[in-house]
């Protein structure tokens, strides 16, 4: 019954490959989130949804593609996969559309080789 | 945008003094102000948070303080454990945004 769950937990590929990383939250919260983190810790907005949708989209590159199939899904795909794109991604759940108390899922470490 | 600074990046203390960590902001609009902690492998998790309409909050050994005037808070850690030991995030909130500081490492020795 964990509140906020992504998978994988670990995504090892290669350059030039297309993967998806999902998430769900159990919490009844209508916005979802996309964090990167970097490997010195920072963690930095990517998008967010609210009620399925797009209401926040930092300069992401496109070939990021979130998608909710309702709210409590926010899934990211990324296609042609590049070394820069190692990092932790974490998904995050918040009530009511605020971006307080947000709720994080456990990360997806993605690796390029 | 908002922009947050987080000082220091790394903080090491002996257990049972005090830790103070500092973030300064940007954006005057800026009205919610969070502290995430986030143990090695682990996700960030809330740990306390304050308005801006608040100067100061306690939780047990955390404290929050809030200078709006000058665009700073502060995290303080009283009587610290080990388990304290962990990456911790300020952040701050307005419009629909929340801006992360760049994170202070403390290391608590037993």
């Amino acid at each position: 019954d964990t509140a906020v769950s992504q998978t994988p937990k670990y995504l090892v590929t290669q350059m030039g490959n297309d993967k998806s990383i999902k998430c769900e939250q159990n919490l009844g919260h209508d916005t979802m989130y996309w964090y990167k983190q970097d490997s010195k810790k920072f963690l930095k907005i990517m998008f967010s949804y609210n009620n399925k949708e797009l209401i926040i989209n930092e300069t992401v590159p496109n070939r990021f593609s979130p998608k909710s199939p309702d709210k409590a899904h926010l899934n990211l795909h990324i296609n042609s996969l590049e070394l820069g794109d190692s990092a932790v991604y974490f998904c995050a759940s918040s009530r009511d559309g605020a971006y307080e108390k947000l709720f994080f899922g456990s990360g997806t470490q993605l690796s390029v080789l | 945008g908002e922009n947050v600074e987080q000082h220091p990046s790394t903080l090491s203390v002996q257990e049972g003094d005090s830790a103070v960590i500092k973030c300064t902001y940007s954006d005057s609009a800026s009205n919610y102000f969070p502290w995430y902690k986030q143990e090695l492998g682990k996700r960030p998790q809330l740990i306390i948070d304050i308005r801006s309409n608040v100067g100061e909050k306690k939780d047990q050994r955390i404290a929050v303080t809030l200078n709006k005037t000058a665009k700073h808070f502060s995290l303080h850690i009283t009587e610290t454990q080990p388990e304290d030991s962990a990456v911790y995030f300020c952040a701050a909130g307005a419009g629909n945004m929340l801006t992360f500081g760049g994170g202070t490492r403390l290391m608590v020795k037993p």
